[in-house]
């Protein structure tokens, strides 16, 4: 069965750096989201990506972020400047409209920032 | 305001009880709406969409009140398999079909 994939699972890094998140979304999806979980929060949404351009982000999603597809198969988000706060892990997921809806989620990358 | 507001539990029931979960949302152009599943440190898996005329699932009934905004999950004959967070899970009313999530109801499924 086809799957969301995130690499890496868990990323260290220390205040002030810049890490990039990667996600491989289901191959024939054509829209992709960031969410993120604070520990012990509920999800948030952050941004949602269709036809190579931001569809909606949240208030979260600030100057600090962005989105890109660089090929055809992986969905990246890049924080420029972590912060302590930044810390919670990130869920990739992508839809395939034809599917009821259903948004597939990958396992998610742990961000730990120091 | 919460976009979605559920009863955190947690809930605590013998294997084979039925266990009910609520559920309100804020937004009335909610568009659709979802049941999500959660295992400890994973990410949210699909259990089951929700739809205004109620929908079944073997021993999992969902039901929809667009009046009230309310969604409501049951769980029969609960298995130990079933100890999870349950999340009750709408979009927004634009296209991105971006979720809101509430923030969880933990079920513990005791032998």
């Amino acid at each position: 069965e086809p799957e969301v994939t995130q690499t890496p699972s868990h990323q260290v890094t220390q205040m002030g750096q810049e890490v990039i998140l990667r996600c491989v979304p289901i191959s024939n999806h054509l829209y992709f989201y960031w969410y993120r979980q604070i520990l012990g929060q509920k999800v948030e949404f952050l941004v949602s990506f269709y036809n190579n351009e931001i569809s909606e982000k949240s208030e979260i999603f600030d100057d600090q972020f962005s989105v890109e597809r660089p090929d055809g198969s992986n969905f990246t988000l890049k924080i420029r400047s972590t912060k302590l706060e930044d810390s919670a892990m990130y869920f990739c997921a992508s839809l395939d409209r034809s599917s009821y809806n259903e948004q597939f989620f990958g396992p998610g990358t742990r961000l730990t920032v120091l | 305001r919460k976009e979605v507001e559920q009863d955190p539990g947690p809930f605590n029931v013998p294997e084979g009880a039925t266990v009910a979960f609520n559920c309100t949302y804020s937004n009335s152009a909610s568009q659709s709406f979802f049941w999500y599943r959660q295992d400890c440190r994973k990410e949210p898996k699909l259990l089951m969409s929700v739809y205004s005329s109620g929908n079944e699932d073997g021993r999992f009934t969902a039901q929809l009140n667009r009046a009230s905004q309310y969604i409501s999950l049951l769980i029969r004959d609960s298995k130990l398999s079933d100890s999870a967070t349950y999340l009750c899970v709408v979009t927004a009313q634009t296209g991105a079909n971006n979720l809101f999530f509430g923030t969880g109801t933990r079920l513990t499924v005791i032998p």
